[in-house]
């Protein structure tokens, strides 16, 4: 059975900080790696990661994968307050995504 | 540009009843996902279909039935809703790629 594990579940930090959010998979022909944010509604793209040790790069938002140890993790530095969501990672297969839990990140002004 | 559209927005249900929750996308794509999302829990994958006409459970098929009436349609029926049903759902497609995946806006519903 496919599997996307989030670490931390949630997160409460300053305006400011930096935050680290991790993903481990295990998925059935593994093709990509993708981190979503959802604030109210339906969560939106933020990066897709496909080979190993490529550091995708938004802005102040960062992201590697490590094919070899099947793990993700999401960099946000000089958090603001609109950075509060909950970000999810997804990992996928041949026809479909798994999803982790997610992480809910609170950022107090 | 309207994308991926479900309906209704927000239901309440007793437990017992049924319901449909209708969803449609105008981007010509094959394949075609109900996911549920309580809290804490992410988005589990209840139905999908990768193409018309056919259909496949995911995580968590129990209690929920679908039906893909076309390309562009694909349905999630609640045929006697539980409680335990209580949740948000979204709808989603894609073309060629899974990763590209559209939402809908979401139907939040509860079974009371």
């Amino acid at each position: 059975e496919d599997k996307v594990v989030q670490s931390p579940l949630s997160l409460v930090v300053h305006e400011g900080d930096t935050v680290t959010l991790n993903c481990s998979y295990e998925v059935t022909n593994f093709r990509s790696l993708l981190w979503y944010k959802q604030e109210k509604k339906a969560p939106t793209f933020l990066f897709m990661l496909t080979s190993s040790g490529i550091e995708k790069k938004s802005g102040r938002l960062s992201s590697i994968l490590d094919k070899k140890e099947l793990f993700s993790i999401l960099n946000i530095t000089a958090t603001q307050t609109g950075d509060s969501a909950i970000y999810l990672c997804a990992a996928a297969g041949n026809e479909k995504l798994t999803f982790g839990t997610g992480t809910r990140l609170t950022i107090i002004p | 540009n309207a994308g991926v559209t479900q309906t209704p927005k927000f239901q309440v249900l007793k437990t017992g009843q049924s319901m449909t929750l209708q969803c449609a996308q105008d981007m010509n794509h094959n394949s075609m996902y109900w996911y549920r999302q309580d809290p804490g829990m992410g988005l589990r994958l209840i139905y999908y279909s990768a193409s018309e006409g056919t259909t496949d459970k995911g995580e968590v098929p129990n209690g929920y039935n679908v039906s893909r009436l076309n390309k562009r349609e694909f349905s999630l029926r609640l045929e006697s809703a539980a409680p335990s049903q209580t949740s948000v759902y979204f709808c989603a497609s894609s073309g060629d790629r899974v990763e590209k995946l559209f939402f809908g806006s979401g139907t939040q519903l509860s079974v009371l």
